[in-house]
């Protein structure tokens, strides 16, 4: 089973600052794609960005990147210009890319790093 | 983008009762739902794939007879705690696919809150 492991609980970044936010995963797939969310105090679930590990390129999205390292099995988020919308917990996520039913849909999520805005 | 809505937002039930929550999706058609269950400061926890007009999927450990799952209609999924408990107290998301079988994307409700008196 894939596993994805998010080792900081807690991470704060002053506004216009650069974080980044670190993830890694099990899987003895090679083919899968990955994600992060964003969840704000109004606990609404918003896609960030998404990898597909079959692309070599990091994929980006305005002042989001990624830094998708197959062979370590990392993929960290790099938040830059930080702002105060920000603040949020964010989730990394795995999903098999392999078709075999409804059961290979479902995302399997980190256990979050909570952002904070310093003042 | 696609927008998935949930019903209610926020439920107060005695112990004992049964609740039911809705999921719909608005501007597209959703073959596939999911349901999440997300403790105060937890990650997401799956519960069950919701397949129109077939079975749920559960996940292990989660009781079927417990949480009732129907997806009678391509745009509506229904999840009801039966005989709810105390313990039975969490937020509760669901999510939508949209996209094809092998490259889709997730969009999720806003959540409903559950608290179990």
């Amino acid at each position: 089973a894939q596993t994805v492991t998010q080792s900081q609980p807690e991470m704060s970044v002053q506004e216009a600052e650069t974080v980044t936010l670190s993830c890694t995963y099990d899987t003895s797939e090679s083919d899968y794609y990955l994600f992060w969310y964003k969840q704000p105090p109004s606990r609404q679930m918003i896609l960030v960005i998404r990898q597909e590990a079959y692309k070599q390129q990091n994929a980006t999205e305005n002042r989001f990147s990624v830094n998708f390292q197959k062979a370590a099995k990392s993929f960290s988020l790099k938040i830059s210009d930080s702002q105060l919308g920000d603040a949020a917990m964010y989730f990394c996520a795995y999903r098999s890319a392999k078709y075999s039913g409804g059961s290979n849909y479902k995302l399997t999520f980190g256990k979050g790093t909570l952002l904070t805005m310093n003042p | 983008g696609a927008v998935v809505s949930q019903h209610p937002s926020r439920v107060i039930c005695k112990s004992g009762t049964s609740v039911k929550i809705e999921c719909r999706s608005l501007d597209f058609q959703a073959t596939t739902m999911f349901w999440y269950r997300q403790f105060p400061k937890k990650s997401l926890m799956l519960m069950a794939t919701s397949n129109e007009g077939s079975k749920a999927t559960y996940e292990q450990g989660v009781e079927k007879d417990k949480f009732l799952i129907n997806h009678a209609s391509l745009t509506l999924s229904t999840l009801t705690v039966t005989s709810a408990h105390p313990e039975d107290s969490s937020f509760y998301i669901c999510s939508a696919r949209v996209g094809s079988a092998v490259s889709y994307e997730q969009y999720f409700g806003p959540g409903t809150r559950l608290t179990v008196t």
